[in-house]
């Protein structure tokens, strides 16, 4: 299996719900960060959160950090149709001094927002 | 204003070709990365470059070999293509250890 797992894979809900997905990974990590990935599209980052901190926001973001159970979630609040996209983690476990970082991506979680 | 670019959008060629993949970035970073998306849009690296050092060479066929002529462009040329190597191709870039990467538009190569 792959470093950084995500649940659920598919997820589908209204506007104005939220929207929880969650990331799971195997090693000890630097920083977790989310990206979104709209169809036919690149990857946009999101939100980076490193491995002191436990929270973090932005806008109607919110992720969390749990380094003990080595997991993550993003939290979508207040969707709309255009959040509809796939999200994924991405963990980076260099070292630091290191060139450059490796990001190990997870299988990413699909959102539909219905209007 | 594009920050990571990649030529071309889309390829498409027969197996046994070989083909160029381009990317350049106007972010000033000085490290760039290939990933390859599959089908299954599971994302995997394959090699990263600080300022025109390979750092990063994932275990890819060395049918495919990255070249940076300075670090802001960073090129992927593919040989004897494989039915296999059909994907969407990712460059990225980020300045420095621990940041955020930013992520060009991909390259579609179908091989037929």
């Amino acid at each position: 299996s792959q470093q950084g797992e995500e649940d659920p894979q598919a997820l589908s809900i209204q506007e104005g719900e939220n929207a929880t997905m969650n990331c799971s990974y195997k090693t000890s990590i630097n920083n977790l960060q989310w990206y979104r990935q709209n169809s036919g599209r690149g990857l946009v980052h999101l939100i980076l959160i490193r491995s002191n901190e436990r929270e973090k926001h932005s806008g109607r973001l919110r992720v969390t950090l749990d380094t003990s159970k080595k997991s993550s979630s993003l939290l979508i609040t207040a969707s709309r149709a255009a959040d509809t996209a796939s999200y994924f983690c991405a963990t980076d476990a260099t070292h630091r001094g290191t060139s450059g970082s490796r990001l190990t991506f997870g299988e990413g979680t699909q959102l539909t927002v219905n209007p | 204003d594009t920050a990571v670019s990649q030529t071309p959008k889309y390829l498409v060629t027969q197996m046994g070709n070989d083909k160029s993949i381009k990317c350049e970035q106007n972010l000033g970073h000085d490290t760039m990365y290939w990933y390859k998306q599959d089908s299954k849009k599971f994302l995997k690296i394959m090699f990263s470059y600080n300022n025109k050092e390979l750092i990063i060479n994932e275990t890819v066929p060395n049918r495919f070999s990255p070249k940076s002529p300075d670090k802001a462009h960073l090129n992927l040329h593919i040989n004897s293509l494989e039915l296999g190597d059909s994907a969407v191709y990712f460059c990225a870039s980020n300045q420095m250890w621990g940041d955020e990467q930013y992520f060009g538009p991909g390259t579609r190569l179908t091989v037929t």
